[in-house]
């Protein structure tokens, strides 16, 4: 029952570099999302993938690029960190095409700090 | 924007009932209402979601008006285990992944403390 896996849970990070972190869910979902938390703020959304093969951009896609590797994997990329991508980032998966979709499940979090 | 108002925090006697409201004003026909929570810097956790019927599951009960403008999240005997930040999202169920019509939109939600 691990549901959704992220890596790594913590990551320190100095201004300019450059890092991935991974996403795999095991419940065969088709869908699966980026988010990112800032301190007392809502999640808000950096990217999905509603199949593998695809990707949109959600409200806050800039400064990242993701990769759907297949149906299980969904990686976020930060090619160049700044101190404003400090947050926790949550990965997420979800069902495709029931109609009664019974939300998503979430990842632990990733906890960046850039510094 | 969030297209749902909670209030930023509400209080609840351990054992008691907690009653977390929403409005959704402007929910469309095929939008559901979804309720997550969020305990301590944790993922999200499901909790239960609702078209026009009122839902109970092993979690909670979900109240949603006739008219659907508003809804109430029940916690029946809330522990401290229930103190958690509660989101209120309505969003179209299913179809292609959602789309961007059905991706959660998170607000600030409801910072539920249960207190002993």
């Amino acid at each position: 029952n691990a549901g959704v896996t992220q890596t790594p849970k913590f990551q320190v990070l100095k201004t300019g570099q450059s890092m991935t972190l991974q996403c795999a869910q095991d419940m065969n979902h088709n869908s699966m999302y980026w988010y990112r938390q800032d301190p007392g703020m809502g999640l808000r959304l950096i990217y999905y993938s509603a199949s593998e093969g695809t990707t949109d951009k959600g409200e806050v896609p800039n400064g990242y690029n993701v990769s759907r590797l297949n149906k299980r994997e969904f990686s976020l990329r930060l090619e160049s960190a700044a101190p404003s991508q400090t947050s926790v980032y949550f990965c997420a998966s979800s069902e495709l095409g029931s109609p009664i979709s019974y939300g998503y499940t979430f990842g632990s979090g990733t906890r960046l700090t850039v510094v | 924007d969030a297209k749902t108002t909670q209030p930023p925090s509400m209080d609840c006697a351990e054992g008691r009932a907690a009653n977390l409201p929403c409005n959704h004003s402007t929910i469309s026909g095929n939008e559901y209402v979804y309720w997550y929570r969020q305990i301590h810097s944790q993922g999200p956790q499901y909790i239960i979601h609702g078209l026009k019927n009122n839902e109970t599951n092993e979690m909670a009960s979900l109240i949603i008006t006739e008219d659907r403008k508003s809804s109430t999240l029940i916690l029946p005997h809330a522990t401290l285990r229930d103190t958690a930040v509660y989101y209120c999202i309505v969003r179209v169920a299913g179809g292609l992944g959602g789309g961007s019509q059905g991706n959660l939109i998170f607000g600030k939600g409801t910072k539920l403390s249960v207190k002993p």
